[in-house]
């Protein structure tokens, strides 16, 4: 069965670079497709972007000067790096995966992990 | 871009009476829609996925149904577990793209 585990620093001083790490463990990377997440405070979910087995990537708008999702095989690990954070990043941020049902249905999600940025 | 549009946004039932949950697309997007349960403190989990396919080990009360860009989630007779918030999410293919709706609370009434 496969397990999703994010890790990184639960706080980020503004302007600087957020960066997270999704753990795959019971699966391979080389599969699937492997996505960020991320729900602010008290709000609704929001995609960030993937990362498909083969490498492609693909990014929210919004987000898609300040973000890059990379992954690392020999690690079984996918990452998330998001610039020049501000206040309005301080969101709870999970890793998940369309890994059964199609690459774009989520079912399978990390337990998330708590980012504040703040000075 | 497609926008998701969730109704209402709150929804106050008692358990065993039955939900309805709508979820409306600013344009078509045929079949591709999901559902996900989200409760306090968690992780959200997949109910359904191509509109009217349940995930492994979801409940048969829960069901999906529609086309195009009206979609609903129904969960039949209301467990006290069933109370959280539900969004609805799509998939485009070009340009690709996974959206959510803003979500319904389903409270206990």
């Amino acid at each position: 069965q496969v397990q999703l585990q994010e890790s990184g620093p639960g706080l980020v001083k503004p302007s600087e670079t957020l960066s997270l790490t999704c753990t795959v463990s019971g699966g391979s990377i080389n599969s699937s497709s492997w996505i960020w997440i991320r729900q602010p405070p008290g709000k609704g979910l929001e995609w960030i972007g993937y990362i498909y087995y083969r490498g492609d990537t693909n990014y929210n708008p919004s987000l898609k000067s300040r973000v890059t999702i990379s992954a690392d095989t020999s690690k079984n690990q996918f990452s998330l790096k998001l610039t020049s954070v501000t206040a309005a990043d301080t969101a709870v941020y999970y890793c998940a995966s369309g890994y059964s049902y199609g690459f774009f249905y989520m079912d399978v999600w990390g337990r998330g992990t708590t980012v504040t940025v703040s000075s | 871009e497609i926008v998701l549009t969730q109704s209402p946004a709150t929804l106050s039932l008692s358990p065993g009476e039955r939900a309805s949950l709508s979820c409306r697309a600013s344009q078509s997007v045929s079949t591709f829609l999901a559902w996900y349960q989200q409760k306090p403190g968690q992780a959200p989990r997949l109910l359904i996925y191509d509109t009217s396919k349940r995930a492994t080990g979801i409940p048969v009360r829960f069901s999906g149904s529609g086309s195009g860009t009206d979609f609903t989630l129904t969960i039949s007779r209301l467990e006290p577990e069933d109370f959280a918030v539900y969004y609805c999410q799509q998939r485009s293919n070009w340009p690709r793209r996974i959206t959510f709706g803003q979500g319904t609370r389903l409270e206990i009434k």
